[in-house]
């Protein structure tokens, strides 16, 4: 099946600080990819679609210049988390839509603000 | 309002036994439905998905899944389970044609000898 990537697999920054996550489909290229959020031991909550080659769609409630999305190739979007703070502590993890529409995801990014 | 509902927070079960995790759904468009497996510290990997045709679905690593339009339900079964079948479990559907997914709660499922 298809593969998805993600990196770092575990990050921790200060309190302030800006951290970048990468997703990529390694072989097959998704002009349509999706960050998640995951709190411990709850289900994941949509955040934002990323669509290569223009603006994210962000769901309601998220903050959109708090999480920014870029999808400038078919292959890899991008999520940074902009001044983290200890609440944005969470578990990432983006998919990537194939031609057939199937959603694969990333291993996913646990982030930890101190 | 559209909505996932997964029934059990935990099911806890012998190997070989059989499980059944529930899921429901609230919907008034048609809906894509899919269980998604997710071990410790991982991403989801999928086991199976109803798009549309026969409503008994089977998928990966031995499970199935029936849809029930008129109780709106995707319950997910397997007749045996193993050890390695503990992990969280994921009912998720689609509402719309943009294939964004609304998942449930998850259900844990573990498995002692």
């Amino acid at each position: 099946g298809a593969v998805v990537s993600q990196h770092p697999s575990r990050v921790i920054c200060k309190s302030g600080t800006s951290v970048k996550i990468e997703c990529r489909s390694l072989d097959f290229q998704a002009t349509t990819m999706f960050w998640y959020r995951q709190f411990p031991k709850q289900s994941l909550m949509l955040m934002a679609t990323s669509n290569e080659g223009s603006k994210a769609t962000y769901e309601q409630g998220v903050e959109k210049d708090k999480f920014l999305i870029n999808h400038a190739s078919l292959t890899l979007s991008t999520l940074t988390v902009t001044s983290a703070h200890p609440e944005d502590s969470s578990f990432y993890i983006c998919s990537a839509l194939d031609w057939y529409n199937e959603q694969f995801f990333g291993p996913g990014t646990r982030l930890t603000v101190l | 309002a559209q909505s996932v509902t997964q029934l059990d927070s935990q099911v806890p079960v012998f190997e070989e036994a059989p499980v059944e995790l529930r899921c429901n759904y609230s919907s008034s468009v048609s809906v894509y439905l899919f269980w998604y497996v997710q071990y410790p510290n991982q991403g989801l990997q999928l086991l199976l998905k109803y798009l549309s045709g026969s409503t008994l679905v089977k998928g990966i690593n031995g499970f199935e899944a029936e849809f029930n339009k008129s109780q709106t339900s995707f319950h997910l079964r397997k007749p045996s389970v193993h050890i390695s079948d503990t992990a969280e479990y994921f009912c998720a559907v689609s509402f719309s044609n943009d294939y964004k997914l609304s998942f449930g709660a998850g259900t844990t499922v573990t498995v002692r000898a």
